[in-house]
């Protein structure tokens, strides 16, 4: 099983530079999110989307940009890198809003990610 | 705004003891659900317990038990029987209606044998 495939799982980049981080899930999944994950500060939500061609801000988008073009694919886009975007980025998927269900977030492995 | 609070940036628990990692949360509408999921040191994020609000037991999976407590926006994970697999990070998570989660800082655990 698949699940939450992202790509690359480490890369390094110098200021300036631009790249996209890969994210595909093979579950048909409607909902799909990136993450950053600081030390000390947990995992803050960059950018969402509740399905194709949907996608909303989250806590911390600046720097960012995501689409959504099919179901199955959300990469995300650093258009000019900054050392402040050093970090790991977690890709989650959920078939539904998971208020009402037991159904958890999917994470991908993460994509360890420095800015020189 | 939704708000997840995580006051214990690490805990020590002996072996095969019980261990309680706290979590409070923050918000105004009425239907949510609560996660807890474990970070171990390879860094991959294991879904390990979920609450909706409107549940009325405490959640148990296996050796995982929540205590929620709605009126005082609490939702402690409690780990019985402590073992050494379980040193981790912890992070105590919401999800409002039809948004994606949000995370707590996290507890780091550590399994003293």
């Amino acid at each position: 099983n698949a699940g939450v495939t992202q790509t690359p799982k480490f890369q390094v980049l110098k200021t300036g530079q631009s790249m996209t981080l890969q994210c595909a899930q093979d579950m048909n999944h409607e909902y799909m999110s990136w993450y950053r994950q600081d030390p000390g500060m947990g995992l803050r939500l960059i950018h969402y989307s509740v399905g194709a061609g949907i996608t909303d801000q989250g806590e911390v988008p600046n720097g960012y940009n995501v689409s959504r073009s099919t179901t199955e694919d959300f990469p995300l886009r650093l258009l000019s890198a900054a050392p402040s975007q050093t970090s790991v980025y977690f890709c989650a998927s959920s078939s539904y809003g998971t208020v009402t269900s037991n159904q958890p977030q999917h994470f991908g492995d993460g994509t360890r990610l420095s800015i020189l | 705004a939704q708000k997840i609070t995580q006051t214990q940036p690490g805990m020590f628990v002996q072996e095969k003891e019980a261990v309680t990692l706290d979590c409070t949360y923050d918000t105004s509408d009425p239907s949510y659900g609560l996660f807890w999921y474990k970070q171990p040191s390879s860094g991959e994020m294991i879904f390990l317990i979920y609450q909706g609000s409107y549940d009325q037991q405490n959640a148990t999976e296996g050796r995982y038990s929540l205590n929620f407590q709605k009126a005082r926006k609490s939702a402690n994970l409690v780990i019985s029987a402590s073992q050494l697999g379980d040193s981790a990070m912890y992070f105590c998570a919401m999800s409002p209606r039809n948004t994606p989660l949000v995370f707590g800082k996290g507890t780091r655990l550590s399994v003293i044998a």
